[in-house]
């Protein structure tokens, strides 16, 4: 059975932090991990990574896979109060369009 | 701009009830999902459609039902209600041909209560 683990599962910090956000996976045949942001409702695409060492970035967020170890991390700098969210991590298989999710990191950033 | 649109941000329904939570997207997408999603256990994937009429089970199907007829609809059916299907109820979709062929596009989601 396919799982993706998150932690921590939640997380305080102050504006202007830097956070790291991890996601473990065990998949039978992995295709890509991505990476969404959920706020109040429906959650939205941050990246999608199928390659071990090619960092994706998108302002001061940033993303990294290893395949070989099996894990991603998502950094996000000097953290605002916008970027309070759940961070969730999936990850895809092929021959499947179905996406296993984590259970989330909940990222509370305090003014 | 792409768009997942579904019927109900909050619903409250009675125990026994035949409830119908409806998703409509508007990118011509192949494939279509229902997940329900609870504190501590994450998204959980009911049931998922490849193509219209088509459908498959997800990790939790039980209680639940789909139906497909048109490319862009799909619908969730909870046959008769239950206080433990009280939940978020989010429907996605996803293309088959594009570059990013796992990316999953999300509607607002259905708050859905049973009493």
């Amino acid at each position: 059975e396919d799982k993706v683990v998150q932690s921590p599962l939640s997380l305080v910090v102050h504006e202007g932090d830097t956070v790291t956000l991890n996601c473990s996976y065990e998949v039978t045949n992995f295709r890509s991990l991505l990476w969404y942001k959920q706020e109040k409702k429906a959650p939205t695409f941050l990246f999608m990574l199928t390659s071990s060492g090619i960092e994706k970035k998108s302002g001061r967020l940033s993303s990294i896979l290893d395949k070989k170890e099996l894990f991603s991390i998502l950094n996000i700098t000097a953290t605002q109060t916008g970027d309070s969210a759940v961070y969730l991590c999936a990850v895809a298989n092929f021959g499947n369009e179905k996406l296993t999710f984590g259970t989330g990191t909940r990222l509370t950033i305090i003014p | 701009d792409v768009k997942v649109t579904q019927s109900s941000r909050y619903l409250v329904k009675r125990t026994g009830e035949k409830v119908f939570l409806e998703c409509v997207q508007d990118m011509d997408h192949e494939n279509m999902f229902w997940y329900r999603q609870d504190p501590g256990l994450g998204l959980r994937l009911i049931y998922f459609s490849y193509d219209v009429k088509m459908k498959e089970k997800g990790d939790i199907p039980e209680g639940y039902s789909v139906s497909r007829e048109k490319k862009e609809r799909f619908s969730l059916i909870l046959e008769s209600a239950s206080t433990n299907q009280t939940s978020m109820y989010l429907c996605a979709s996803s293309s088959l041909v594009t570059a990013s062929y796992n990316e999953q596009f999300f509607g607002p989601g259905t708050r859905l209560t049973v009493l």
